[in-house]
């Protein structure tokens, strides 16, 4: 089975600055990958995957993630948030030939004004 | 709306009591999965289902029970609830590579 770790439990950041939430995973074999998020209250949405291709993926609210197989990271980047970017944060792999998802504990992301 | 529905959004139960989360899909998918939600634990796998009729264990299965009998309906069952089940269980739905569909979840709690 698939280890997934996020390396930040929770992060503040001021609006209209950058964040950067990181993500690694522990197989060798072919992945993927999955960013979700979660509004409080609310269930998971996906946000953003990687499959195959290019390694850098986009959302359309403006967050990107990276898939860099030497390091085995997934890490997830916004330029500028919003107020509305506060909700929680799920890094989660899959193994190609797997259906079986496996999921971080979450980073929780809070924006201030 | 195309999507997963999970019934019911909340309850209470007594320890002891058993009772049946509901989760119904229309999207056609053949994988299915439940899992809980625990604050700093993200999420863990309790059962799972590649298809009508096949079941599997995740990682945290015991005090659950699942079937498939038709590709929309994966119910969980909690056959005699504690404490410790107390949670927020989503169900699930995909095809493999297209990421989960997850359902609102239910807010499980057992005193």
């Amino acid at each position: 089975a698939q280890s997934v770790t996020q390396l930040d439990s929770q992060v503040p950041v001021f609006e209209e600055a950058p964040v950067e939430l990181r993500c690694n995973y522990s197989s060798s074999v072919s992945v993927y990958l999955f960013w979700y998020v979660q509004y409080p209250n609310q269930g998971l949405q996906l946000l953003l995957k990687y499959l195959s291709g290019s390694t850098l993926v986009e959302s359309i609210n403006g967050f990107e993630a990276e898939f860099n197989k030497s390091q085995t990271s997934f890490h997830l980047r916004k330029p500028s948030v919003h107020i509305s970017d506060t909700a929680e944060y799920f890094c989660a792999v899959s193994d190609k030939n797997d259906y079986k998802l496996s999921f971080g504990a979450g980073t929780t992301v809070t924006v201030r004004a | 709306n195309a999507g997963v529905t999970q019934t019911p959004k909340f309850q209470v139960l007594k320890t002891g009591q058993s009772m049946t989360l509901q989760c119904a899909q229309d999207m056609n998918h053949e994988y299915m999965s439940w899992y809980r939600q625990d604050p700093g634990m993200g999420l863990r796998l309790i059962h799972y289902s590649v298809g009508a009729g096949i079941t599997d264990q995740g990682e945290v299965p015991n005090g659950y029970n699942v079937s498939r009998s038709t590709t929309e309906d994966f119910p969980l069952r909690l056959l005699s609830a504690a404490p410790s089940q107390t949670s927020v269980y989503f169900c699930a739905s995909s095809f493999p590579g297209y990421g989960y569909t997850f359902g609102s979840g239910t807010r499980l709690t057992v005193v």
